[in-house]
């Protein structure tokens, strides 16, 4: 059974501090690994990374994959209040192309306080 | 707005009761998947559906059934509920072909058993 786990499960910084969010998992066919962002209700996509040591950047987010030691990491610098959510990471693991098989962590949550 | 939709809502129901959860795609996709967020859990995948036909099954119970109908939208149902079975249901779809596993959440419909 594909597995996800997030550390740390909740984390509380001050604006402006620097974070770094943990993903491991076990999955049998492994196709890529997704983070979401989730704030009042619906997750939003983030980024998905398919290749190791590839940083995938957005703004002041940013995420790496190692897939011979099977984690992630998702940076967040400069954090500002509206960083304030559940991350969630997710594998898919689907064996076909086209099945989006995604296997959810249980989310960090961050509490940016002003 | 992701551009899927869900109702209701909100439901409050009382235990042994049946309700059916709705869930409508973004336009142009086909496949839609029921996700179940309890309290503390991380999304729990239930059942995935491509252009009418049950893709993929995750850990759904045999009280909970689900369809897709010709026009594409989803319904889940669930029946002789439970205390346990109060949480929030995700609703997502996506594009279907392109193996990239974003998926677009709808904004849950929140199931309160009493």
């Amino acid at each position: 059974e594909d597995k996800v786990v997030q550390s740390p499960l909740s984390l509380v910084v001050h604006e402006g501090d620097t974070v770094t969010l943990n993903c491991s998992y076990e999955v049998t066919n492994f196709r890529s690994l997704l983070w979401y962002k989730q704030e009042k209700k619906a997750p939003t996509f983030l980024f998905m990374l398919t290749s190791s040591g590839i940083e995938k950047k957005s703004g002041r987010l940013s995420s790496i994959l190692d897939k011979k030691e099977l984690f992630s990491i998702l940076n967040i610098t400069a954090t500002q209040t509206g960083d304030s959510a559940i991350y969630l990471c997710a594998v898919d693991g689907g064996a076909n192309f086209g099945n989006e098989k995604l296997t959810f962590g249980t989310g960090t949550r961050l509490t940016i306080i002003p | 707005d992701s551009g899927v939709t869900q109702t209701p809502k909100h439901l409050i129901t009382a235990t042994g009761q049946r309700v059916t959860l709705r869930c409508s795609p973004r336009s142009g996709d086909l496949s839609v998947y029921w996700y179940q967020q309890s309290l503390d859990q991380g999304l729990q995948f239930l059942i995935q559906y491509y252009n009418g036909e049950e893709r993929a099954k995750g850990n759904i119970l045999e009280r909970f059934s689900a369809q897709q109908f010709p026009d594409l939208h989803s319904e889940l149902n669930l029946s002789s509920l439970e205390l346990g079975d109060s949480a929030l249901y995700f609703c997502a779809s996506s594009v279907e072909g392109t193996g990239t596993g974003e998926l677009f959440f709808g904004e849950g419909s929140r199931l309160t058993v009493l």
